[in-house]
């Protein structure tokens, strides 16, 4: 069975500064792997999706994330943080056998004007 | 376009209560539909999912239960609340089961249950 470690449970950074938000799973292959994206009180929004090929991917919202094989890891980043990117972060892994996906516990990012 | 409503947007039941929540799907047909409830600093858990009328796979047993009583209404249910029911539930659906595809999610329901 898949899994999926969110080490950080908040995170603070300044508006303006860079963002680099962690995830690591755990499969016995390469999964499907996602990062969503929940404002307070809403449901979840998708913000980018790796299945195969480049392990660079851009989302929307100026996120982009990238797979690395050899760390288990699929962080997200972000360049430039908005004060509107302040939300809860989630990684998500799906094996490749249409399986269910497993989400992580999310990591809380606030940001500072 | 495709929307996904939820309802009731916030509730607060007794323990021993029923419940009933709604989900529906506009703008696709024969989608597959999926309950998670996300308790406090968690992350989502699965509760149900849906490939067709009246096909409901339960991943978690529990206290809830669900039904699809139309192609495009998702029905989460429970005969007596209990403390631990309490979290936001979210309800979700995609075209098809397969792992790339994209699941699109409502706007949640926060249960309380005192």
């Amino acid at each position: 069975a898949q899994s999926v470690t969110q080490p950080d449970i908040h995170i603070t950074v300044s508006e303006g500064a860079s963002l680099e938000l962690r995830c690591n799973y755990s499969y016995g292959a390469t999964p499907y792997l996602f990062w969503y994206v929940q404002s307070p009180g809403q449901g979840l929004q998708l913000l980018l999706k790796y299945f195969s090929g480049d392990t660079l991917v851009q989302g929307i919202k100026g996120f982009e994330a990238e797979f690395k094989r050899s760390q288990s890891s699929f962080n997200l980043r972000k360049p430039s943080v908005h004060w509107s990117d302040a939300a809860e972060y989630f990684c998500a892994v799906a094996p490749t056998n249409a399986g269910k996906s497993t989400f992580g516990d999310g990591t809380t990012l606030t940001v500072k004007p | 376009s495709q929307t996904i409503h939820q309802w009731p947007a916030t509730l607060v039941q007794p323990v021993g209560s029923p419940l009933s929540l709604e989900c529906t799907v506009e703008g696709t047909s024969n989608p597959n539909l999926y309950w998670y409830r996300q308790a406090a600093g968690r992350g989502l858990q699965l509760l149900f999912y849906s490939v067709g009328i009246g096909q409901i796979s339960s991943e978690v047993p529990q206290n809830l239960s669900a039904s699809r009583p139309q192609d495009r209404q998702f029905i989460l249910s429970s005969k007596k609340l209990l403390l631990s029911d309490s979290g936001f539930y979210l309800c979700a659906w995609s075209r098809g089961t397969a792992s790339t595809d994209t699941q699109y999610f409502g706007p949640g329901t926060r249960l309380t249950v005192l």
